[in-house]
Parts: C-alpha cells; structure tokens; sequence
C-alpha cells in the first residue's frame, strides 16, 4: 500500500465549477500537508500548507484537513481554465529527514 | 519569491554517456536540495537529499555510484547520471530549502527531461 494515495483522474469540469481534490494517507505521524500544482513539463509549485487539522483558506483555494479519518483535500472555487494543471498532495512531518511524500497527482481540466 | 533554475532543461544523449544537471537557488542560500525523478503520471520520488558541503544521503534504492551528486555552494547542486541507460529517460527536478525552515518550505526548480538513446 502507497503511503500516499491520490486518484490520477483526469478530472474535467467546466469554467466555474468548484473543484475537490483528495488524498488520503496511511502513516499517522504526517503533520504537515501541503498542495503544488504542477503544469505541463513544470517544476510543483506551492499552493497551500496546513498543520495540523482544519481549513486554510487563500482566495479561491480551501486545504481541508482530516486526521482522524487520513484524509485531505484542496477546493478550487470558480475553477478557471489557467487552473489546469496536475495537483499533487504532499506530507511530511518533524523529524522525518525533511523528506516531503507524495501522491501521484491528479490532472485537472477546466474547460471554457 | 524564491526562485530556483535548472540547466539544461532538456538533453539527449546516448546510452553509456554521462549527463550533468545543474540547480540553481537564484536570489536564495540553499543549505539542503533535493533531487527528484517523475516518471509520466507518476509520483515525484525523492532520490537523495544533499547538504551543502557533506555527502548525499541517498534513498533506498538509488545508487549513488550511477548519480553522482555534489553540493559544493549554497547556490548550487549538480546531478550526473553516470552511464545512462534508456531507462534513465525521465523527468528530474530539484528543490532548495533555506536554512532552518521547515521541509514544507522547498522550492522546485523546472526540472529538466532526460531521454537516453
């Protein structure tokens, strides 16, 4: 079982949709939960972080986080067609080496 | 913000060549990068991890003999790949952390496509 499972999608939605991202995660000891997104032949690119659990807003973007239940996810609203991209989830936590795990990503496709 | 290039950031070479890649932190000191390969629709796994001025630590599984890496200023890290294979052929990418903040805080270069004829 992968530490980090994320559906690969593809998800397509039309302009204007709210978008949900999810992980979820087997190892407890992750503190920290962050969103990249990643275009086309791109390095990530940090959207958000939370610790802990909780919501996080930054303008269109909501990181929700769930530790009872292993669970995250990132919402996009009024999902724009620039928002097209693969979002990867990614953890870490103290003490672990500075290492940051990964989802696979999930590809996103706002169409006009 | 903080910014991180890479060169090249594609190359083609011939199987049993060697490749260099270089990552940059531009405007930052980068005391730890990372070096990540992403195979199509896969995850980024981290290959090693590299401190400025000591050895990598390598990931289970990654032989340092073949990727050879080498951190010798806070501004930059160097990856080879030492006799490619064909199955080498992916996309790698770097990441650098200032100082003492948090793992979260990495910033990624644009990583760089390797294909090995």
């Amino acid at each position: 079982q992968k530490e980090v499972e994320q559906d690969p999608g593809p998800l397509s939605v039309p302009e204007g949709a709210i978008v949900s991202l999810n992980c979820t995660y087997s190892n407890s000891a992750f503190q920290y939960f962050m969103w990249y997104r990643q275009y086309s032949r791109k390095g990530p690119e940090l959207l958000m972080y939370t610790y802990s659990s909780g919501n996080k807003e930054d303008g269109r973007f909501t990181a929700q986080v769930d530790k009872s239940s292993k669970y995250i996810s990132l919402f996009i609203r009024d999902s724009q067609p620039s928002d097209s991209a693969t979002y990867l989830c990614a953890m870490t936590y103290l003490g672990g080496g500075n290492k940051l795990t990964f989802g696979t990503g999930t590809q996103l496709k706002v169409e006009l | 913000g903080a910014v991180v290039s890479q060169h090249p950031s594609r190359v083609i070479c011939k199987s049993g060549t060697s490749v260099k890649i270089e990552c940059r932190s531009l405007d930052f000191q980068a005391t730890t990068m990372f070096w990540y390969r992403q195979f199509p629709k896969q995850s980024l796994m981290l290959m090693a991890t590299s401190n400025e001025g000591s050895k990598a630590t390598y990931e289970q599984g990654v032989e340092k003999d073949k990727f050879l890496i080498n951190h010798a200023s806070l501004t930059l890290s160097t990856l080879t790949v030492t006799s490619a294979h064909p199955e080498d052929s992916s996309f790698y990418i770097c990441s650098a952390r200032e100082g003492a903040r948090s793992s979260y805080e990495q910033y990624f270069g644009p990583g760089t496509r390797l294909t090995v004829t």
